[in-house]
């Protein structure tokens, strides 16, 4: 069964650009969400998608949104980037969010530069 | 806020020892917690998740939970250097409108001296 597959791996973006990323859940799971990761901060919680719609967002600046498509797939994005916003980007799918595990993409590092 | 709190570390045990890794939280209405371990430039991988009080165990790993106390643990037996990693408690809540929200400790990283 295939993994939570995020595209791309790596990105090297300017300041001032936006970025798109993408991340393709394993089949069958309904619930995506998103985090960033940074060595000072941890895992922060960026927002939840289940269904195309976005049932919770964390602490971020609107800068920072997404969307989920039909088919489970999800989209951030991220515009006028800054370069705090370098980081490891992960997203986990699991079958529903309430009480079960997520299972982590292997995430896209973006830096800013 | 809910916060998840963990030791950073760094913890050292020698080969052979059992690792013991703990983790508080705050929101007391929380029903599932996870372990994740994460070695150095991979992602998180789920390794234990508890949604009861008392002991899970699964091979040499034992998560203990204790709701009225607000604490999770982690006990890895026979700590082997493939054990070397970072490990990040997690702590599922409702978030309203049918969500749930995993919060994440910062993690604590292990090393398994040889």
């Amino acid at each position: 069964k295939a993994g939570v597959t995020q595209t791309p791996r790596y990105l090297i973006k300017t300041r001032g650009q936006q970025v798109t990323l993408s991340c393709s859940p394993i089949s069958g799971h309904r619930s995506v969400s998103w985090y960033q990761q940074t060595p000072g901060q941890g895992l922060q919680f960026l927002f939840e998608y289940f269904s195309e719609t976005q049932r919770n967002k964390g602490n971020f600046p609107g800068r920072f949104s997404g969307r989920q498509f039909s088919n489970s797939r999800s989209e951030m994005n991220v515009s006028t980037l800054e370069l705090g916003d370098s980081a490891l980007y992960l997203c986990a799918s699991s079958p529903r969010s309430d009480s079960m595990g997520y299972t982590f993409g292997s995430g896209t590092r973006l830096t800013v530069v | 806020q809910k916060e998840v709190e963990q030791n950073s570390g760094p913890l050292s045990v020698p080969e052979g020892a059992i690792a013991s890794l703990n983790c508080t939280y705050s929101d007391r209405g929380s029903q599932s917690f996870f372990w994740y371990r994460q070695y150095s430039g991979k992602s998180p991988e789920l390794i234990m998740s508890i949604y009861s009080n008392g002991d899970k165990e699964d091979g040499r790993f034992t998560a203990q939970l204790n709701k009225a106390s607000q604490y999770v643990s982690l006990l890895i037996r026979d700590s082997q250097p493939s054990d070397s990693a970072t490990y990040l408690c997690a702590v599922n809540s409702y978030s309203g409108a049918g969500s749930y929200q995993l919060t994440f400790g910062k993690g604590t990283k292990l090393s398994v001296i040889p």
